[in-house]
């Protein structure tokens, strides 16, 4: 258990909507990164979150966007979901930026 | 470019040691990491190089060398718990870099 919570565990929903996935960082820590895994593959970062600031952004469209709260936890928004969206997603939580420790993720199934 | 190289699969034996090569080029580097995922959970954290050597906790060491862009994971003792994805992942600027993970089966 590494204190990180994600919410749904598990999601479907049909191409072209829109999906707000959650996360809750572990106590004490600032920084939230999220990650999307496909299967088969490993985690690919999505963007990261420092004290409610955007603080880097991988290789992802704009319509992947994220929110950190004062209470630093943080939302992954996806808008117009396509099929290859698909996968689970993870949020990593950390304080120096160094180890990162991973909730359990969403599975997100786009049909 | 981003480039990070394991071998997609390996088998081993209960009882036996392994070792899992990582080899990297990145446009930065702050240190590398080992993680170990069962499927549909979470990777967790196993290690984190940051300098060149071993470093060996329990069971498991892991090893760095920054001038040839190469880690491995050595896994001793295997039990069949072990049987897992191996992630290898370079840590730069906040952010972490994956290879695509080696599938570990360890068989009685």
């Amino acid at each position: 258990e590494t204190g990180v919570t994600q919410s749904p565990t598990h999601l479907i929903k049909t191409r072209g909507q829109q999906v707000t996935l959650r996360c809750s960082s572990q106590s004490g820590h600032n920084t939230v990164s999220w990650y999307q895994q496909a299967l088969g593959q490993g985690p690919q970062f999505i963007f990261q979150y420092y004290r409610e600031e955007e603080n880097g952004r991988g290789n992802f469209p704009p319509r992947f966007s994220g929110l950190q709260f004062p209470n630093y936890s943080s939302e992954l928004n996806v808008n117009a979901l396509e099929l290859d969206d698909s996968a689970l997603y993870l949020c990593a939580s950390s304080s120096t930026g160094h180890e990162q420790y991973f909730g359990p993720g969403t599975r997100l199934t786009v049909t | 470019g981003q480039n990070i190289d394991q071998p997609t699969e390996m088998t081993a034996t209960e009882g036996a040691i392994v070792q899992i090569n990582c080899t990297y080029q990145t446009s930065g580097f702050n240190g590398l990491f080992w993680y170990q995922q069962h499927a549909g959970e979470a990777p967790t954290f196993l290690s984190y190089n940051v300098l060149d050597g071993l470093e060996e906790k329990g069971r498991f060491s892991s090893f760095l060398s920054r001038s040839k862009g190469y880690s491995y994971l050595l896994l001793k003792e295997l039990q069949m718990k072990d049987s897992a994805s191996y992630l290898c992942a370079v840590h730069q600027g906040g952010k972490l870099i994956f290879g695509q993970g080696t599938e570990l089966s360890v068989k009685p």
